[in-house]
C-alpha cells in the first residue's frame, strides 16, 4: 500500500543552526504534502504545505521543497530555536481520498 | 475562528467495555477524518466522513466505527475495547483551502 518513509528519526542541532527533514512517498496520484509540529500533550499543528504544482514554498524561516518526479519532499528550518523542539511529521493526501498517509516523525532538539 | 474541538481529553476505559468519542470541526468545514496516534504505529488512519457519508475507511477491525451528523459534528466508536486500544484519537477537519486542521486528541486508556 501506500507509504511515506521520513528521515532522520531524530536530530539534534544548536540553537541557530539548519535542519533538514526528508520525506519520500509512494503514491504517484498524491498532490498535497503538509508538515506537522507536535508538542507533548498537543495534537499536530500544520506548519506549511505545498501542492505539486509549486516546487518550493517559504513562510519566514521554514520553507518545504517537492520533487514529484523524485517522489521526494523536505522540511528546511533556519536559524533554530529552543522553541522549534518538537516532533515533526511529514504527510501525504492519498490521491483525493480525503485523508492523509503519515510519515514516522522526527524528535527535533535545538540545544541553546 | 474556532479550531477542532475534542472531547472528552482524557478517558479511562476496562477491557471489553465500549466508548464514544466526540470531535465537532471548524464551522464550514464537512469533511471530518480521525486518526489514531501510538508510539509504535504513529499515525494511523481511520476513517473520513463527508456531508454525513463515510468515503474512506482505513484498515481496522469492526471494532471501529463512525458517524457524521447533519451539523458536521462526528463521533467515533470502539466497542470491545482491548489494552492494544490504548491511544490519542485525533479527528481532523479539513476543506480544499485550509487543508487538515487537528484537535487536541482524546487520550484513551484502556485498563
Amino acid at each position: 500500500g501506500e507509504n511515506v518513509e521520513q528521515h532522520p528519526s531524530t536530530l539534534s542541532v544548536q540553537e541557530g543552526d539548519s535542519a533538514v527533514i526528508k520525506c519520500t512517498y509512494s503514491d504517484s496520484a498524491s498532490n498535497y504534502f503538509p508538515w506537522y509540529k507536535q508538542e507533548l500533550g498537543k495534537g499536530p499543528q500544520l506548519i506549511i504545505d505545498i501542492r505539486s504544482n509549486v516546487g518550493e514554498k517559504k513562510d519566514q524561516r521554514i520553507a518545504v521543497t517537492l520533487n514529484k518526479t523524485a517522489k521526494h519532499f523536505s522540511l528546511h528550518i533556519t536559524e533554530t530555536q529552543p522553541e522549534d523542539s518538537a516532533v515533526y511529521f511529514c504527510a501525504a493526501e492519498r490521491g483525493s481520498q480525503g485523508n492523509l498517509i503519515f510519515g514516522k516523525g522526527t524528535k527535533l532538539s535545538v540545544k541553546p | 475562528k474556532a479550531g477542532v474541538t475534542q472531547t472528552p481529553r482524557y478517558l479511562i476505559k476496562t477491557r471489553g467495555q465500549q466508548v464514544t468519542l466526540s470531535c465537532s470541526p471548524i464551522s464550514g468545514h464537512r469533511s471530518v477524518s480521525w486518526y489514531q496516534q501510538t508510539p509504535g504505529q504513529g499515525l494511523q488512519f481511520l476513517f473520513e466522513y463527508f456531508s454525513e457519508t463515510q468515503r474512506n475507511k482505513g484498515n481496522f477491525p469492526g471494532r471501529f466505527s463512525g458517524r457524521q451528523f447533519s451539523n458536521s459534528r462526528s463521533e467515533m466508536n470502539v466497542s470491545t475495547l482491548e489494552l492494544g486500544d490504548s491511544a490519542l484519537y485525533l479527528c481532523a477537519s479539513s476543506s480544499a483551502e485550509y487543508g487538515y486542521t487537528f484537535g487536541s486528541g482524546t487520550r484513551l486508556t484502556v485498563v
